[in-house]
């Protein structure tokens, strides 16, 4: 089955520096890879996905880079802000099509400095 | 929409209780998910819904646990009886079109068996 390892568990970044978390699995027949923000007291919340027929995708601050050779994938926030802090978990399907299943990686707790 | 509605918020128990947790989705999303949240095994996935069927509860931690969606609008997770090791915090998310697309989380129940 799927496995996926978050690193790093925890990150401290001075506001307006960037921050990078980095995600692998280990299934290669995985094609779908989310990004889920979870504050404090809330639920997860989805900032970003990438495809695997796709190799980066931006919305405004964040982007996530897939390298499906290596089976790694990344979060990129940039100009972070404090309102950013938050547990990040990135997450890969069990299996391809079909699957409904997510394993999700153990999150990053950001603090954003300011 | 208001979003996935779950409650209580919290509830306290103590072992041996019945405990039951309910869910709203989001009208017209055909996934219903539970999951559990806690420090040592992170987000795990206890079983999902498509269209009120459970489809895959292998998640299910012992027969103790039990899950029911007799309507598109309403899912209960009822774990009898309830142990302290069953302490964590429980989710719901509902999903349009399946666990490839996103996952609307709801705020979540924060369980304590005593």
């Amino acid at each position: 089955g799927e496995n996926v390892e978050q690193h790093p568990s925890t990150l401290s970044v001075q506001e307006g520096d960037s921050a990078v978390i980095k995600c692998t699995y280990s299934d290669s027949a995985s094609n779908y890879f989310p990004w889920y923000k979870q504050e404090l007291g809330k639920g997860p919340q989805l900032i970003i996905d990438i495809r695997s027929n796709v190799g980066e995708k931006k919305d405004q601050r964040i982007a996530v880079t897939l390298n499906k050779t290596a089976k790694h994938f990344s979060l990129h926030i940039t100009e972070t802000q404090p309102e950013d802090s938050a547990v990040y978990f990135c997450a890969a399907p069990q299996g391809a099509s079909g699957t409904y299943k997510y394993i999700f990686g153990t999150g990053t707790r950001l603090k954003v400095l300011a | 929409d208001a979003g996935v509605i779950q409650s209580p918020r919290h509830e306290v128990t103590e072992m041996g209780q019945e405990v039951t947790l309910r869910c709203k989705p989001i009208s017209g999303h055909d996934y219903l998910f539970w999951y559990r949240q806690t420090m040592m095994r992170g987000l795990e996935l206890l079983i999902y819904f498509n269209n009120n069927v459970p489809i895959d509860d292998s998640g299910m931690p012992e027969d103790r646990f039990s899950a029911k969606m007799p309507n598109a609008s309403f899912s209960t997770l009822k774990i009898q009886p309830s142990e302290p090791r069953d302490s964590a915090v429980y989710f719901c998310a509902s999903s349009p079109g399946g666990g490839k697309e996103k996952l609307f989380f709801g705020s979540g129940t924060q369980l304590s068996v005593l």
